[in-house]
């Protein structure tokens, strides 16, 4: 069975500043990965995802992905962040291309701090 | 507005009422997925419909019930409400790998059981 881990729960960083929010996970086959963003009081909205070809994936607002298959990781970066990054990000991935079934990790607190 | 429709967005239950959940998407998916949300936890699958007329247990499916009703429905329904099962409840809906993996979430069901 497939498996998510965020090590971080609250990362708080300052204004500006980069950020990393690192995710890891366990498989034996092949995998799509993804990053959700949940900003306060709100549904969960798609940032970007990892379907195949290159391994580095981008999003419109500037977050970046790298998936590492040596590694299992998929880690989510910033260079600059802003106070309306605030919001708890989910590393996911489907394995069960039967289903698409999505096993969620259990999140990151980004607390962008002025 | 293309979506995923959940009503209601707040319920109070007292224990061992019961009530549905309601989920609609009007984007032609096939698949549809209830989650919850916990605090710490992330978000893991109560049930899901691969498609019109079949339903599955998720990895937390004890207490709840699911229905599709058609293409577009994908009811839960608590039987008898316990404390255990106050959560944040998200439905969700999925275009296929021919879609790249449209995974699309409602904004959510807060539901309290005291």
């Amino acid at each position: 069975a497939q498996s998510v881990t965020q090590l971080d729960s609250q990362v708080p960083v300052f204004e500006e500043a980069p950020v990393e929010l690192r995710c890891n996970y366990s498989s034996s086959v092949s995998v799509y990965l993804f990053w959700y963003v949940q900003y306060p009081n709100q549904g969960l909205q798609l940032l970007l995802k990892y379907l195949s070809g290159s391994t580095l994936v981008e999003s419109i607002n500037g977050f970046e992905a790298e998936f590492n298959k040596s590694q299992t990781s998929f880690h989510l970066r910033k260079p600059s962040v802003h106070i309306s990054d605030t919001a708890e990000y989910f590393c996911a991935v489907i394995t069960n291309f039967g289903n698409e079934k999505l096993t969620f990790g259990t999140g990151t607190r980004l607390t962008i701090i002025p | 507005n293309a979506g995923v429709t959940q009503t209601p967005k707040f319920q109070v239950l007292k224990t061992g009422q019961s009530m549905t959940l309601q989920c609609a998407q009007d984007m032609n998916h096939n698949s549809m997925y209830w989650y919850r949300q916990d605090p710490g936890m992330g978000l893991r699958l109560i049930y899901y419909s691969a498609s019109e007329g079949t339903t599955d247990k998720g990895e937390v499916p004890n207490g709840y019930n699911v229905s599709r009703l058609n293409k577009r429905e994908f009811s839960l329904r608590l039987e008898s409400a316990a404390p255990s099962q106050t959560s944040v409840y998200f439905c969700a809906s999925i275009a296929d790998r021919t879609m790249n993996y449209g995974y699309t979430f409602g904004s959510g069901t807060r539901l309290t059981v005291v």
